[in-house]
């Protein structure tokens, strides 16, 4: 059975870096084709693709947050973790890490429960 | 970058009718579409891949088509707990989603 949980701080103060941790279960970052991606949600709006790292430490990352951003993977603790540095109010959302769906090329079927975090001083 | 927009931005409809949620994409991206649900306070969930694919275990009343740039994903006969909101999302290049169609009652 295929999960995944997001931890981290629901409170980040504006410019401070906001680190994100996504843990895997009943599958692994080990596997070829695996990947996990992140994805957010500010508050009554629509979801925003934000990057996906592969099983061979490939990466992609939506451009308007490339020089912000990070995703690194710990395979020995099946963990996925995202770096945002430089946050600002608008950066307050609801942010997912899921699974990408084997059957295509930057979808997800599977998906964490999502942590809401705000940016406020 | 790929956008991809959805319409309309709200649909109301009632129990047993046809919906049709429309996604257009700023370039060709080929079938590399999906469609999501997501409910209040829930992660999406994936319905509709290559445009017009059903993810195991969906209704079978749901159904999507299209190539190229414009898509559609059709509900036949609406239910009750489809109510929800449904989004698009482009595979071609990275992975834009569309803004999302709400359809209530």
């Amino acid at each position: 059975q295929i999960t995944l949980k997001e931890s981290g701080p629901s409170l980040v103060k504006p410019r401070q870096t906001l680190t994100l941790t996504c843990t895997l279960s009943g599958f692994s970052l080990n596997t070829r084709g695996v990947g996990v991606g992140w994805i957010r949600q500010p508050p009554g709006k629509a979801l925003e693709w934000l990057g996906l790292i592969y099983w061979d430490d490939d990466k992609r990352y939506n451009p308007s947050l490339k020089s912000r951003l990070t995703i690194t993977k710990d395979t020995s603790k099946n963990q996925v973790v995202l770096s945002l540095n430089n946050m600002a109010p608008e950066d307050a959302a609801t942010y997912y890490c899921a699974h990408r769906f084997l059957g295509g090329p930057n979808y997800f079927d599977y998906w964490g429960q999502g942590t809401l975090v705000i940016v406020s001083s | 970058d790929i956008q991809m927009t959805q319409s309309p931005s709200s649909v109301s409809a009632s129990v047993g009718d046809r919906v049709t949620i429309t996604c257009r994409a700023s370039q060709g991206i080929s079938n590399s579409l999906a469609w999501y649900q997501q409910k209040p306070g829930k992660a999406p969930k994936l319905l509709i891949y290559t445009a017009s694919t059903l993810q195991s275990g969906v209704p079978s009343r749901f159904s999507g088509s299209g190539s190229g740039t414009d898509f559609t994903l059709t509900i036949s006969s609406l239910q009750p707990e489809d109510f929800a909101t449904y989004f698009c999302q482009q595979g071609y290049s990275l992975g834009t989603f569309g803004g999302g169609t709400k359809v209530e009652i």
